[in-house]
């Protein structure tokens, strides 16, 4: 069964450097999300991703977060200058629509701590 | 905006009994879905059961069905026969029919005891 991978499954960086989750959708899949968890609270969603841009972000999603699509089976999330709050679970998940009628699958996660 | 409400971080049932998961949640929205999603420990996060607010009925897949109650905003999860694949973080979601994206709960880890 097609499934979201996310690579790596734990990353471990020092406050203030960059960081970058990867993420392979399921390949007809046209839409993509990252969310993210920080321990012992919501899932939140950070952005969407269709057509090669973003299609919604979230107030999270400031200037030191950024997403791409380098080569067509990717979908990473970069970000910039790691705080101690980035610290969560990030989940990357795709659909072949928006909305809710067309099933999100979701990868397994990283788990991201920042030190 | 959506809120969605998990008020048990830990729940646990004994194989073969029936365990129900709660969740409230609100909207100001009059068209949306529900969802229940299932991760085992260190996969992927897998949709369980999936109910649209405009059914009366409670949707059922197999050992899971919801009760899913408009008026009260409330939305549980019922496993019957518990298994202990069952044994996951579960995660109750909304998502409007006009939005894009997912407000998930805090999720309920669920043990289940051989």
């Amino acid at each position: 069964e097609p499934e979201v991978t996310q690579t790596p499954s734990h990353q471990v960086t020092q406050m203030g450097q960059e960081v970058i989750l990867r993420c392979v959708p399921i390949s007809n899949h046209l839409y993509f999300y990252w969310y993210r968890q920080i321990l012992g609270q919501k899932v939140e969603f950070l952005v969407s991703f269709y057509n090669n841009e973003i299609s919604e972000k979230s107030e999270i999603f400031d200037d030191q977060f950024s997403v791409e699509r380098p080569d067509g089976s990717n979908f990473t999330l970069k970000i910039r200058s790691t705080k101690l709050e980035d610290s969560a679970m990030y989940f990357c998940a795709s659909s072949t629509d928006r909305g809710p009628l067309a099933e999100a699958f979701f990868g397994q996660g990283t788990r991201l701590t920042v030190v | 905006a959506q809120t969605v409400t998990q008020s048990q971080p830990e729940m646990s049932v004994q194989e073969a009994e029936t365990v129900t998961l709660s969740c409230t949640y609100d909207t100001s929205e009059s068209d949306y879905y529900l969802f229940w999603y299932k991760q085992p420990p260190s996969r992927q996060m897998i949709l369980v059961i999936r109910q649209e607010a405009y059914k009366q009925q409670n949707a059922t897949e197999n050992r899971f069905s919801v009760n899913f109650q408009k008026a009260a905003k409330s939305f549980s999860l019922k496993i019957s026969d518990s298994q202990l694949g069952d044994a996951a973080m579960y995660f109750c979601a909304v998502l409007t029919n006009t939005g894009n994206q997912f407000y998930f709960g805090t999720g309920t880890s669920l043990t289940v005891i051989p």
